[in-house]
């Protein structure tokens, strides 16, 4: 079981919002790490997507946006495309771990 | 562009050590301003953090692996190394090598994986 928890799968239809969430606690998300977010296709290696909570590297589409709150955080896709169908992970740092830690992933579907 | 690639051996017996090597592209791994690290994914499953090493050789290991790791840097050969013993079917997994930006937390280059299967 993750100390991060995600919502194993979400879905929405072309052109639509969806949202992904991350849930931690204070000693994680709630102590103020940062979350980062990863875009996985099967079979290939895992793509930055959102750091520093909010930040998108370069190429990212700014239909990728994320958020954070308390001890949660959130990526949001807004005008949802087909070529978005992929698993994200959220990522931060836990102190009582002494480990950085990933979310259990989330399979996005488009319909 | 950078490029990161992970090699080693594809198939290895219960209780020996796995011993997998990421080739960097270009000379960053000699200089400080990045960290080089380790993430696997075992199949259908979510990632986990191994750990990562500094070009002068710190280390930072995840704890409920420390025992069975070790790291290291070539900056001469532009590779870095991870030892992972006492091997058990419940390490077999794709295994990334990643790099960070020193001072953060995240892993902005990944290589495309190596899939080791731990089996007799």
């Amino acid at each position: 079981q993750s100390v991060l928890t995600q919502p194993p799968s979400v879905s929405g239809a072309p052109g639509q919002r969806v949202s992904i969430s991350c849930t931690g606690s204070n000693s994680n998300i709630g102590a103020g790490f940062d979350v980062h977010w990863y875009q996985q296709f099967p079979g290939t290696a895992p793509k930055l997507l959102i750091y520093g909570n909010i930040n998108r590297p370069s190429g990212v589409p700014d239909r990728f946006s994320g958020s954070k709150s308390g001890t949660s955080a959130s990526l949001a896709i807004t005008g949802l495309q087909a070529e978005d169908e992929a698993d994200y992970y959220c990522q931060s740092h836990d102190k009582s771990l002494s480990s950085w830690v990933f979310g259990g992933g989330t399979k996005l579907t488009v319909l | 562009q950078l490029q990161l690639q992970e090699s080693g051996p594809r198939l290895v017996k219960p209780s020996e050590t796995l011993s997998v090597i990421c080739t960097v592209s270009d000379d960053s791994i000699s200089t400080t301003n990045y960290y080089w690290g380790w993430i696997r994914q075992p199949p259908g499953k979510g990632l986990e953090w191994i750990g990562n090493i500094s070009y002068s050789g710190t280390t930072y290991y995840n704890p409920s692996l420390k025992s069975r790791i070790s790291m290291s840097v070539d900056t001469s050969k532009k590779q870095y190394s991870l030892n992972l013993t006492s091997l058990t079917a419940a390490d077999t997994a794709v295994y990334y090598c990643a790099r960070g930006p020193r001072g953060e937390d995240w892993f902005d280059s990944w290589g495309h994986g190596a899939l080791v299967t731990v089996s007799s």
